[in-house]
């Protein structure tokens, strides 16, 4: 079972709210980790987007809209990115990543399409 | 501004090794960590390691313990990442990406170096 899972892909509405999830292998508690996420465009290296570890432990890329914003579902044992406000710009494919077990791991992506 | 340049796109043949760089522009090289992570066509981002360029220090994930080498050199703010053994899995796009030291703020990236691994 892999490190991080993300579903594959999302679709939402412009204007709407978009929650992309990123769960932890069951063993590995969400609670302790600060999850980064990144968003890539066709063509383009990845941006770092935000970190989130806890509401007094969190930080926002350079340049990068509020309305991006990270959260964590303990219950689902799970990293959220939410999207709010979509916008037809947002359309892209995006990764959250941990430090574990002495290695930076990467989940696989979820492709978000806006439509 | 801050900036990362790497070095051309690549082909190899099977078994043959593959150097790519990373050249550091607008900060103190020493400063900030260089990771490598990497990219097939149409697949997700995969962590290969990072390189304090101060000290030299490494650290590899445990897939490319053994076949990976990260190096510097600090006269030229270049980073170095080199992989052995080359096979057709290993065809993919390249970036090299800065972070303080063991943080995951990857920023900025390289623009990335397509290695074609083909007989």
């Amino acid at each position: 079972q892999a490190v991080l899972t993300q579903p594959s892909s999302l679709s939402a509405s412009p204007g709407a709210s978009a929650s992309l999830t990123c769960t932890l292998r069951s063993g590995i508690n969400v609670g302790t980790y600060r999850i980064y996420w990144y968003q890539q465009k066709p063509g383009s290296p990845p941006q770092f987007l935000l970190r989130y570890r806890s509401d007094s432990d969190k930080q926002q890329g350079s340049g990068v809209p509020s309305r991006f914003s990270g959260f964590k579902d303990a219950s689902a044992n799970a990293g959220i990115l939410l999207i709010s406000g979509l916008q037809s710009e947002d359309e892209a494919d995006y990764y959250c990543m941990i430090w574990h077990s002495s290695a930076w791991v990467f989940g696989g992506g979820t492709k978000l399409t806006v439509l | 501004q801050v900036q990362l340049v790497q070095s051309g796109a690549e082909v190899k043949k099977p078994g043959a090794s593959v150097k790519v760089s990373c050249k550091a522009s607008g900060y103190t090289f020493t400063s900030y960590d260089i990771n490598w992570v990497r990219q097939a066509t149409g697949q997700g981002l995969e962590w290969m390691g990072w390189m304090n360029p101060n000290s030299g220090n490494t650290g590899y994930a445990q897939k490319f313990q053994g076949r990976v080498t990260m190096t510097r050199n600090t006269s030229i703010s270049t980073a170095y990442m080199e992989l052995s053994s080359l096979t057709s899995e290993d065809t993919a796009m390249y970036y090299c990406a800065t972070s303080e030291s063991h943080s995951g703020w990857f920023d900025p990236w390289g623009q990335g170096t397509l290695v074609t691994v083909s007989s």
